[in-house]
């Protein structure tokens, strides 16, 4: 059974630095991308990051692109994102998402999220 | 960028009815690139359909996708009471960015 299971988020100070973390089981984890995506309180979703199997490809959205950094350990199974410069606009609860076996861009699972609360 | 613009935003129904939601996008999907995806309240988002017809792992078959280029359709032939939520839908190309539609939201009237 696949399993994802997001930790780190938490309260920080406009500017501040968080890292998130992603463990994941019940897949060969090297094998597919993962993908990073949030969803403001009463809001759509949004997509964030991903990164390929190998970790040799990634991408950003532009609204947060040079402030945060997808990476991931393929021996511990495990998808980090780093996020720095963090503004209010950043709040929201961050997924990470297993990407099919049909395409390298599309998620089917998630994760339960993890919340990130920008505030003074 | 592509945008997608989903309509309409709330669905009233009842259940056994149908429910026909729209996702229009503002330029072609490549490859039918497209996926819904249904989230209910404090829970992760869950996949449907992708390639714009084709349902995922474990989803019931009253669950159908059609459409290409621009215009996008998902069907649920008649809505059983755990169907009411949010459904997005979700374009994913050849490459990034991925966006999602604004959601439509179907509720028991």
């Amino acid at each position: 059974e696949v399993q994802l299971v997001e930790s780190g988020g938490g309260l920080v100070q406009p500017g501040g630095s968080l890292r998130l973390s992603c463990a994941a089981s019940g897949f060969t984890f090297s094998s597919y991308a993962m993908n990073w995506v949030r969803q403001a309180a009463g809001k759509g979703l949004e997509w964030v990051s991903v990164i390929s199997g190998s970790g040799g490809n990634i991408y950003y959205a532009d609204s947060v692109k040079g402030r945060f950094t997808i990476s991931r350990d393929n021996s511990k199974n495990t998808l980090y994102l780093q996020m720095n410069n963090l503004r209010a606009e950043d709040t929201a609860v961050y997924y990470c998402a297993k990407t099919h076996s049909s395409s390298w861009l599309l998620s089917d699972y998630w994760g339960q999220g993890t919340l990130v609360t920008v505030s003074s | 960028e592509i945008v997608l613009t989903q309509s309409p935003g709330t669905l009233s129904l009842s259940p056994g009815e149908r429910a026909t939601l729209s996702c229009r996008a503002s330029q072609s999907v490549s490859s039918s690139y497209l996926a819904w995806y249904q989230q209910k309240p404090g829970q992760a988002p869950r996949l449907l359909i992708y390639g714009a017809s084709s349902r995922a792992t474990g989803i019931p078959d009253r669950f159908s996708g059609s459409g290409s280029g621009t215009d996008f359709t998902l069907t649920i032939s008649r809505l059983e009471p755990e169907d009411f939520a949010v459904y997005y839908c979700q374009q994913y190309g050849n490459s990034p960015p991925l966006t999602f539609g604004g959601g439509t939201k179907v509720e028991i009237k």
